[in-house]
């Protein structure tokens, strides 16, 4: 079942903008993550937050996470052409399988 | 860094052959997992594997095989492909809990079409 729901599933913007990409999930986890997939290529990790942490950053990436809100936010600043992908959130729970939701296509328009 | 590699890219078989997708991890890794993308569907899971010859279903086992022999490859099989399997199939793989939090690490991606 896909835990992890991405909102919105399309964003366009303009290079240097900000991009904000929400995720939802049900049930408790251990940890949220954030991946990000180029066209037509495998997914690699950008960040991973834990379940007592609220906010997390990493270079031009901020992950927050609400666990009250079953919700995690990733923000990256000061877009370039070079974010344009998918970006997909991921939850663990328990044991060692991730969940993923489908994704949002960013485009950042030059 | 660590690398994980799939034996094509690419691939087309026809109905009913049986499919073998091969996925090789450089770093020692424990657990090793084979996904399935579709668009509008996301990442589901197939198969996934804790240790050598050990193997669990994942959310839609139905149609594939898995193989586990050495702790580095993973491989998928589909015994009997048919045109509903045409997909793009994603390996990864990830270190134990105790070494790490399940980050995983993806290869390429084999897209695969059934004629």
């Amino acid at each position: 079942s896909q835990q992890g729901e991405e909102d919105p599933q399309a964003l366009s913007i303009q290079e240097g903008e900000n991009a904000t990409m929400n995720c939802s999930y049900k049930t408790s986890i251990n940890n949220l993550q954030w991946y990000r997939q180029n066209s037509g290529r495998g997914l690699v990790h950008l960040i991973l937050i834990r379940s007592n942490e609220r906010e997390k950053h990493s270079g031009r990436l901020r992950v927050t996470l609400d666990t009250s809100k079953k919700s995690s936010s990733l923000l990256i600043t000061a877009s370039r052409a070079a974010d344009t992908a998918s970006y997909f959130c991921a939850t663990l729970g328990s044991g060692s399988r991730l969940t993923f939701g489908e994704g949002t296509q960013l485009t950042v328009n030059p | 860094d660590v690398k994980v590699t799939q034996s094509s890219r690419y691939l087309v078989k026809r109905t009913g052959e049986k499919v073998f997708l091969e996925c090789v991890q450089d770093m020692d890794h424990e657990n090793m997992f084979w996904y399935r993308q579709d668009p509008g569907l996301g990442l589901r899971l197939i198969y996934f594997s804790y240790d050598v010859k050990m193997k669990e279903k994942g959310d839609i086992p139905e149609g594939y095989s898995v193989s586990r022999e050495k702790k580095e490859r993973f491989s998928l099989i589909l015994e009997s492909a048919s045109t509903n399997q045409t997909s793009m199939y994603l390996c990864a793989s990830s270190p134990t809990l105790d070494r790490g939090l399940y980050e995983q690490y993806f290869g390429p991606g084999t897209r695969l079409t059934v004629t």
